[in-house]
This record gives C-alpha cells, sequence and structure tokens, in this order.
C-alpha cells in the first residue's frame, strides 16, 4: 500500500456519459498530480494540486476537470466520454509543490468505455 | 523540461547487476533525475534520485556523470521481480513546470532465470 488511495479500482461506461475518479494523497502530502496511461501514449501527465489550488496542467481535455478539496483529496470528471477515453488514471502526491523526495501514485482506476 | 534517451529494451540475468543507461545532455544545472519503475499495470514505483552525486538506497544505485548529461542506474542483484519499465526523467524545476514529472517511453527491462 503506497499511501495514495484511488476509486473506483476499475470503470465501466458508455460513451457520452460522466464519471468521476477519486484520490486520497497519502497523508500529510499537498500536491496531488494526475496521470493518464493509455496503450498508445504512455504515461501523460494532466494536472497538478497543490492545497486546493491548480499549479500546472498538462495536455488535459477540456471534458475533463479537477478540483482538490479543503480535505486535500481530489477528484477528476470526466465528461463527454469516447472510446479513447479508455485508459487507466494514475494518481501521485508529494510533499511540497516540487516534491523533492519523489513522488508516491496510487493503483490507478482503470476506465473502461464502451 | 530536458529530455531523456533511454534504450526501448535490455535483457539482464537473474543475480546479475542491471545496469540501465540514460542520456538527458540538455538538463539544467538545477534539475534532479529521479528514476520510477512501473511493473506490469501498477502505478509507478519511486526508485531513487539525484543532482550531482551518486545515491545509493536500498533499492539501487544512481550513478550521475560529472558533466551530468548522463546517467546509470544499477540494480545490484537483480530479481525476477525487477523486470519492469524502467523511465528515467528529468524533473522540472522552474516556473508552471515546477514539480511535473515527464515520463518517456522507459527502458523495459526483462530479468531472466
Amino acid at each position: 500500500d503506497s499511501g495514495v488511495t484511488q476509486t473506483p479500482k476499475h470503470l465501466i461506461t458508455a460513451t457520452g456519459q460522466r464519471v468521476t475518479l477519486r484520490c486520497s494523497p497519502r497523508s500529510g502530502d499537498l500536491s496531488v498530480y494526475w496521470y493518464q496511461q493509455s496503450l498508445d501514449q504512455g504515461l501523460q501527465f494532466l494536472i497538478q494540486y497543490y492545497n486546493g489550488e491548480e499549479r500546472a496542467k498538462g495536455n488535459i481535455l477540456e471534458r475533463f476537470s479537477a478540483q482538490q478539496f479543503p480535505d486535500l483529496h481530489s477528484e477528476l470528471n470526466l465528461s463527454s466520454l469516447e472510446l479513447g477515453d479508455s485508459a487507466l488514471y494514475f494518481c501521485a502526491s508529494s510533499g511540497a509543490t516540487g516534491g523533492i523526495s519523489g513522488y508516491t501514485f496510487g493503483s490507478g482506476t482503470r476506465l473502461t468505455v464502451v | 523540461d530536458a529530455k531523456t534517451t533511454q534504450p526501448p529494451s535490455m535483457d539482464c540475468a537473474e543475480g546479475r547487476a542491471a545496469n540501465l543507461p540514460c542520456n538527458h545532455s540538455t538538463i539544467s544545472g538545477n534539475e534532479y533525475v529521479y528514476w520510477y519503475r512501473q511493473i506490469h499495470s501498477q502505478g509507478p514505483q519511486y526508485i531513487i534520485h539525484g543532482l550531482k552525486n551518486n545515491e545509493t538506497n536500498e533499492m539501487a544505485s544512481l550513478i550521475i556523470t560529472e558533466d551530468r548529461k548522463s546517467s546509470t542506474l544499477i540494480l545490484p542483484h537483480a530479481t525476477l521481480r525487477d523486470t519492469a519499465v524502467y523511465y528515467c526523467i528529468v524533473r522540472g524545476a522552474g516556473g508552471t513546470s515546477y514539480g511535473k514529472l515527464t515520463f518517456g517511453q522507459g527502458t523495459i527491462l526483462t530479468v531472466h532465470p
């Protein structure tokens, strides 16, 4: 157990639907990062939050949004889902904006869009 | 972020040392080199990081060249469980890239009996 908790572990949904992925960071970590891993794209950085504020954005689609709540858990919302959104979604956390001691990743949410 | 270049795949015999190279010729002076690995579809696992000096922990050793343009991750006694994709990452140190980890394609290390 890495200390980063992601739920659900698996999600199957239909095209056009909306889903919410949840991440609880390791205790004491203020930064949360979201990554998408599909077969043909590798691990792609989506977005970073630090203590509730957005700090960095990657190639995140406009159909996707995220937020970090006062208790530091984060949610990634995916809407108008397409088949191509099927992927593993990882959350990672670190102790500061930079996480000099490394990032801790969760075990991921496997999203399948049918 | 500085780009990294890694061989796409490597093989290693169980019990032998695995030496994984990484080139990062455009690295900036304040950027760290990180190594992660990903076993099958699990979340990436932090291995080690360094700035200038060689580093060692319970998992591996990291050797960084004096000019910092390349590094080598060493798994001293590889086991079958070390079969994974190994990522060499240069960590962004400024502006909006600060703290972001950019993953490349990595090296698929296969440890065989």
